[in-house]
């Protein structure tokens, strides 16, 4: 079955310091990844998504995610984390409907 | 455009109550699809639709769940009676292709 795997339910960095959340993909053939971010008592926002274009893909908030077809993976980075950076990320793909990982709630210490 | 509308954003009902959210999608979108987020089961998909017709309900936990889409513009899920174990916070999202927009979600509590 077509899923993603996101390693590690929390993480936890320094203000300035560099995120990194992980996903992998476990499908062949993946047209479309996504990242949404959701702060708390809010809805899923979308964060950035990869078409095929190109394999670095930038979104909103200075973060950006590199498709890695070898490695199977769409982790996703920003280089400096700021304290409004904190709230849970989802990786998903569309595998027929979307299919979201379990999250990774991200702190931000200060 | 307003993105996508639920309402209430906040429900308490008792154990036994029917339950009715409401979507309303963002004009042009195609499909509606209808979430649940607990801590328990994070993310799961309910149902969702297609130039209103359901497409996949085989997330709809059992039959106290129902959802309808009379037209592009409205969809309703229902809850009915209502448990404890209902208490979620409840997504509709909608989309024209791959991308999903969500709504703030309806954060329900059965007593």
């Amino acid at each position: 079955a077509q899923s993603v795997t996101q390693l590690g339910s929390h993480v936890s960095v320094s203000e300035g310091a560099l995120v990194l959340l992980r996903c992998n993909y476990s499908s062949s053939v993946p047209p479309y990844l996504f990242w949404y971010v959701q702060y708390p008592n809010q809805g899923l926002q979308l964060l950035l998504k990869y078409t095929s274009a190109a394999t670095l893909v930038k979104g909103i908030n200075g973060f950006e995610a590199e498709f890695k077809k070898s490695e199977t993976s769409f982790h996703l980075t920003k280089p400096s984390a700021h304290m409004s950076d904190a709230a849970e990320y989802f990786c998903a793909h569309p595998g027929g409907k979307l299919v979201f990982g379990a999250g990774t709630i991200l702190r931000v210490k200060s | 455009d307003a993105g996508v509308i639920q309402s209430p954003r906040h429900e308490v009902t008792e154990m036994g109550q029917e339950v009715t959210l409401r979507c309303k999608p963002i004009s042009g979108h195609d499909y509606l699809f209808w979430y649940r987020q607990t801590m328990m089961r994070g993310l799961e998909l309910l149902i969702y639709f297609n130039n209103n017709v359901p497409i996949d309900d085989s997330g709809m936990p059992e039959d106290r769940f129902s959802a309808k889409m009379p037209n592009a513009s409205f969809s309703t899920l229902k809850i009915q009676p209502s448990e404890p174990r209902d208490s979620a916070v409840y997504f509709c999202a909608s989309s024209t292709r791959e991308t999903q927009y969500f709504g703030p979600g309806t954060r329900l509590l059965v007593l």
